[in-house]
């Protein structure tokens, strides 16, 4: 089936640090999310995107729709040991009130030794 | 407001037996969609009801089955169980599907032995 290329697989922060991740995919979606996922609990909806170009900030966190609508990133600043768990990203392939949620495999954020 | 509900939390179950999981939405949540989620193949879409509707099917065995009552909960079951059928599976709710709508539970974990 369809997947979201999402990258770094897995990367080590240390307090104070900035962090990037992004997804790539082969297809145009209309929707683009983010979301983080503690163990033993199901993902939490982080940041929402409808509109190619589109750049919101939740908090610490900053995600954009690509141009293309084939991509979007998101940027943790200042990361602190909290934001240590799995971050997927996420398109809906179609608009309005269906379709399904394709899943990036996810970047999982450590505490650097 | 309560959340979405899934239960069991965890179950463990032999090949070849059947397993039912049932999800209970947040109130006046109308649409529910499943999902599988393993390390090999991260989070994958089963199906999506809506209003007592199949309304979207993943690319699932017909071992793989689903439905939901009139008060919007819903309960997923697999039949004649595989080794590779162990997973975490996750319920997501929303009032009518739409994306930055969706809720998830904590999961069901399913063993197959």
């Amino acid at each position: 089936g369809q997947q979201l290329n999402q990258s770094p697989q897995s990367m080590f922060i240390q307090e104070g640090e900035d962090v990037s991740m992004n997804c790539t995919s082969s297809s145009i979606f209309n929707t683009w999310l983010w979301y983080k996922q503690d163990p033993g609990e199901g993902p939490v909806l982080l940041i929402a995107l409808y509109k190619a170009g589109e750049l919101t900030s939740n908090g610490r966190l900053t995600a954009q729709f690509g141009i293309t609508r084939k991509d979007s990133f998101l940027n943790i600043s200042a990361s602190i040991p909290s934001d240590v768990g799995i971050y997927f990203c996420a398109g809906q392939l179609y608009g309005g009130s269906q379709g399904n949620l394709i899943f990036g495999k996810g970047t999982k954020l450590s505490v650097k030794p | 407001k309560a959340g979405v509900t899934q239960t069991p939390r965890y179950l463990i179950k032999t090949r070849g037996q059947q397993v039912t999981l049932s999800c209970s939405p947040i109130s006046g949540h109308r649409s529910v969609s499943w999902y599988q989620q393993t390390p090999g193949q991260g989070l994958q879409f089963l199906f999506e009801y809506f209003s007592e509707t199949q309304r979207n099917k993943g690319n699932f065995p017909g071992r793989f089955s689903g439905r939901q009552f009139s008060n919007s909960r819903s309960e997923m079951n697999v039949s004649t169980l595989e080794l590779g059928d162990s997973a975490l599976y996750l319920c997501a709710s929303s009032l009518t599907g739409g994306a930055n709508g969706y809720t998830f539970g904590s999961g069901t974990r399913l063993t197959v032995v």
